[in-house]
């Protein structure tokens, strides 16, 4: 029930292209859903991340798509560059902060 | 720098020895968390403190890891007895309070080698 599955592992778009990668979850109480983004050697940082009680949020080129009913949501990056290849990262928490992390999604941006 | 300070960035130790990572929270944030990513994989929750206090080691191996989060001074994150296993980068993470609507923002992680 803490499980957070990402989809897919692994992702190849030409430049202009939208990669989207899609997370389900079980527990009903997590109510924060970020997503961090990767470089080689360094640490996750924070992206984008959104709440339960709204759909969609949109942050320049990233946008969340989240459905509450179906326990999922997506990560959208309109207009890819090469520079937004990186590994991705959802995550959910829910009152005690810890975050529960999928898988991760390695991304790549051809120019 | 204002962020999360870890040190070391990297380190390596023979196994049996002991291993101590070192993070110091972005300025004003009194919650650190420790997370571990072992290759190809994503970060799992280790522990959660608080100044002088552990709040969840939920995720803490139950033999060999430890975690302290002093009045003064960085977290320290020790693991005795390193075995292979333990090769990993270890995240630290820091916010400003445990509610879910405060982001955490990580450090660039201790990449610990055991030979």
């Amino acid at each position: 029930q803490q499980q957070v599955k990402q989809s897919p592992q692994s992702l190849i778009v030409q430049k202009g292209g939208i990669p989207i990668i899609n997370c389900a979850y079980e527990n009903t109480a997590f109510d924060y859903f970020p997503w961090y983004q990767q470089f080689p050697g360094k640490g996750p940082a924070l992206l984008i991340a959104i709440r339960p009680d709204v759909s969609e949020k949109k942050e320049g080129r990233f946008t969340i798509s989240f459905n509450k009913s179906a326990k999922q949501f997506s990560l959208h990056i309109m207009d890819s560059q090469p520079g937004d290849s990186a590994t991705y990262f959802c995550a959910a928490s829910g009152n005690t902060g810890k975050l529960i992390f999928g898988q991760g999604t390695t991304l790549q941006v051809k120019p | 720098n204002a962020g999360v300070m870890q040190n070391p960035r990297h380190l390596v130790r023979r196994r049996g020895q002991e291993a101590r990572l070192r993070c110091s929270p972005m300025k004003g944030h009194s919650h650190v968390y420790w997370y571990r990513q072992l290759p190809e994989e994503g970060l799992k929750f280790m522990v959660y403190l608080q100044k002088e206090n552990i709040i969840d080691e939920s995720g803490m191996p139950k033999e060999r890891f430890s975690a302290e989060f002093p009045k003064e001074g960085p977290s320290i994150l020790r693991i005795q007895q390193v075995v292979r296993g333990d090769s990993a980068a270890y995240f630290c993470a820091s916010s400003r309070d445990y509610h879910s609507n405060q982001p955490q923002h990580f450090g660039d992680g201790t990449r610990l080698s055991i030979l």
